[in-house]
């Protein structure tokens, strides 16, 4: 069966620190990947997406960015976090397009 | 623009009651829809997945009904338990990318 990890679990960075979310995915081979933000009290956005190993479409500009060094490794990463950064991430995938997504326990950031 | 909306925002309810929650979507083309529940602080969980020529599809206490033509779907949980309390996403699946369009949620609290 497939399994998605993520970590940390739980993160609390100060303002200015870099950021590095890894997820990755066992049981299956060529997933589409993808990173979530979901602050408080509103609805998932989509941030990142990726097809394959080095390629990363982006959905919102910010100062986030994202990398697939391997099949299964989905990490999230920047170089300057700010206050805004906050929120819960989820990393979840998919077999192909139109599929059920499958989400990842989520990661907690605060930026302080 | 493709959207979704959920109501009511937050719903409380006593153990052992039926509860309805909507979704109602503007996304076009359509490609499926699915009920996701989403416990506190965890990632989010398929519990349904529509597709245009479906009306209804049960997952155990839960049912989601949907209606392509007024673009409603409705889910609806029988005899509630504790373990239900969560927050329950619609998420639409359209366009040529299927690109995915969720829901901000209901929030259900289910009280003994």
């Amino acid at each position: 069966s497939q399994t998605i990890h993520q970590w940390p679990a739980t993160l609390v960075q100060p303002v200015g620190s870099p950021l590095s979310l890894e997820c990755t995915v066992e049981g299956t081979s060529n997933p589409n990947l993808y990173w979530y933000r979901q602050a408080a009290g509103r609805g998932l956005q989509l941030l990142f997406y990726s097809v394959g190993i080095g390629q990363i479409s982006s959905e919102v500009p910010q100062n986030l960015s994202a990398s697939r060094p391997q099949d299964r490794q989905f990490i999230l990463s920047s170089k300057k976090l700010l206050l805004s950064d906050s929120g819960f991430y989820l990393c979840a995938w998919t077999s192909g397009r139109g599929e059920t997504q499958y989400f990842g326990p989520g990661t907690r950031l605060l930026v302080l | 623009k493709n959207q979704v909306e959920q109501s009511p925002q937050s719903l409380i309810i006593l153990e052992g009651k039926n509860c309805t929650l909507q979704c109602n979507y503007t996304v076009s083309p359509f490609s499926n829809l699915r009920w996701y529940k989403q416990d506190t602080g965890r990632g989010p969980v398929s519990l349904t997945i529509m597709t245009f020529s479906e009306n209804t599809k049960s997952n155990g206490r839960y049912t989601a009904t949907l209606d392509a033509d007024t673009k409603q779907s409705s889910l609806h949980i029988t005899a509630s338990q504790l373990s239900d309390s969560a927050s329950y996403i619609c998420v639409v699946s359209g366009g040529s990318n299927y690109k995915l369009t969720f829901g901000k949620g209901t929030l259900l609290t289910v009280n003994p």
